[in-house]
């Protein structure tokens, strides 16, 4: 178990709809990072928080948005779904910014839009 | 550029080592890492060295780092059928706060 904890573990909606990907890090960890896990993109980068603040962003459509609240846990929203954005979505944290702190993996929501 | 590559599968027998190989293109990356993957499950971290290293043990696995040729391999000694999942290898830039995955290497361990 890594500690990270991910809300819900599969999701399956139309497309044009919009849901919410919730993602609680270890304890004390600081740095929440979403990535998106497809079987023709591999595992794409999405966004990075760091104590509240996106601190990088990589991949990330226009239509997914996320936050970090201040009690550390994130959000991330996916509005106007489209068939392609059906993957599996990992939320992953570390303890700092950069540097020597591993990251530890959720195990992924599973969204499927039909 | 941001580039891992690995091979795609590997196929052993119960007992023998598995080595999984990984290239990857930024010089600058300061910390390589190595994931597992099985089935309906999240990523794992196995391993992780620093670029200042050549090798690292942790039980049976190895990890040896060629700086020179930005070659990282993992090393799986006594495979066993539990070890069958797919393996990601990631490099991670000091300046930067992501990982760079490969597509992963599948590791199917016969009896």
């Amino acid at each position: 178990d890594s500690g990270v904890t991910q809300t819900p573990k599969h999701l399956i909606t139309a497309t044009g709809q919009r849901v919410t990907l919730r993602c609680s890090p270890r304890s004390g960890d600081l740095s929440v990072y979403w990535y998106q896990q497809s079987l023709d993109q591999g595992l794409q980068f999405l966004i990075q928080y760091y104590n509240g603040e996106e601190r990088a962003k990589g991949n990330i459509l226009e239509r997914f948005s996320a936050q970090q609240f201040p009690d550390l846990h994130s959000e991330l929203n996916l509005s106007s779904l489209e068939l392609g954005d059906s993957a599996l979505y990992f939320c992953a944290s570390s303890g700092g910014q950069a540097g020597n702190s591993p990251l530890h993996f959720g195990n992924g929501t599973r969204l499927t839009v039909t | 550029g941001e580039d891992v590559e690995q091979s795609l599968f590997l196929s052993v027998r119960e007992g023998d080592s598995s080595v999984i190989n990984c290239t990857y293109t930024d010089s600058s990356s300061t910390y390589l890492y190595w994931y597992k993957q099985e089935p309906g499950a999240g990523l794992q971290l196995l391993t992780y060295i620093f670029s200042n290293m050549d090798m690292k043990q942790d039980q049976r696995l190895t990890v040896l780092l060629n700086k020179k040729d930005k070659h990282l391999s993992l090393r799986i000694a006594d495979t066993q059928t539990g070890d069958s999942a797919i393996y990601f290898c990631a490099e991670r830039k000091d300046s930067s706060y992501k990982l760079i995955f490969g597509s992963g290497t599948r590791l199917l361990v016969r009896p």
